[in-house]
């Protein structure tokens, strides 16, 4: 079956632009996580929803960052007025509860600031 | 605060040599711990979790909780396990979400 699929895949986009990444989950994945990894480092959490109910936005790393999901379907990761450090790729993944701690991951969009 | 540390970045062994990818952690309860795989050009996927207690690929990872390490091995390596390998950490909070160590890219030279 489909996997998580993100898009776009790649984006290129000036400073103080405001960016939207998208993330489709596996089909019923009630679960779904937002994370980031910049170059050379480890995936750094950002935000969980369970449904489309974000409990705990403390992962974000400004307020410049935001996300929403509709309902158990895509949701959407919002960076405004772009910096070059939010350069980096942006992971998503879904999991059918949050029970399981099998996550699948997405391909990634890899977001480039200049 | 949970972390996870994986000390190399990079491990180079011959096929056919033992692997040993480091993974500690720290993390003030019982973890859950697990090994995430990524081979080029695919995206990241679940290599194995230490409460299945499983060999995936010849790999195993035992949680050592005295030394608060999960360590990831193999005794005889393959080319194509060349990968980079990420071991994670589940604290069970914020909806299970996953804590990363920075990875480490094995590559198995023939």
């Amino acid at each position: 079956g489909a996997g998580v699929s993100q898009s776009p895949s790649n984006k290129v986009t000036e400073k103080g632009k405001d960016v939207e990444l998208r993330c489709d989950p596996i089909s019923g994945h009630t679960a779904l996580y937002w994370y980031r990894q910049r170059l050379g480092q480890g995936l750094e959490f950002l935000i969980y929803f369970q449904g489309n109910s974000a409990p705990d936005k403390s992962g974000l790393p400004s307020d410049r960052f935001s996300a929403e999901r509709t309902g158990e379907s895509v949701s959407t990761l919002t960076i405004q007025r772009t910096q070059q450090e939010d350069s980096a790729v942006y992971l998503c993944a879904s999991s059918p509860t949050l029970a399981d701690y099998e996550q699948y991951f997405g391909p990634g969009t890899r977001l480039t600031v200049t | 605060a949970q972390r996870v540390t994986q000390p190399e970045k990079l491990l180079s062994v011959f096929k056919g040599a033992p692997v040993e990818l480091k993974c500690n952690y720290s993390y003030s309860g019982s973890p859950e711990l697990f090994w995430y795989v990524q081979y080029s050009r695919q995206r990241l996927q679940l290599l194995l979790r230490h409460i299945s207690r499983e060999s995936i690929k010849g790999f195993t990872a035992d949680l050592n909780k005295g030394e608060t390490s999960f360590h990831l091995k193999k005794p005889f390596a393959q080319e194509e396990d060349s990968a980079m390998y990420y071991c994670a950490l589940s604290g069970r909070k914020a909806g299970n979400m996953l804590t990363f160590g920075g990875g480490t890219r094995l590559m198995v030279k023939p």
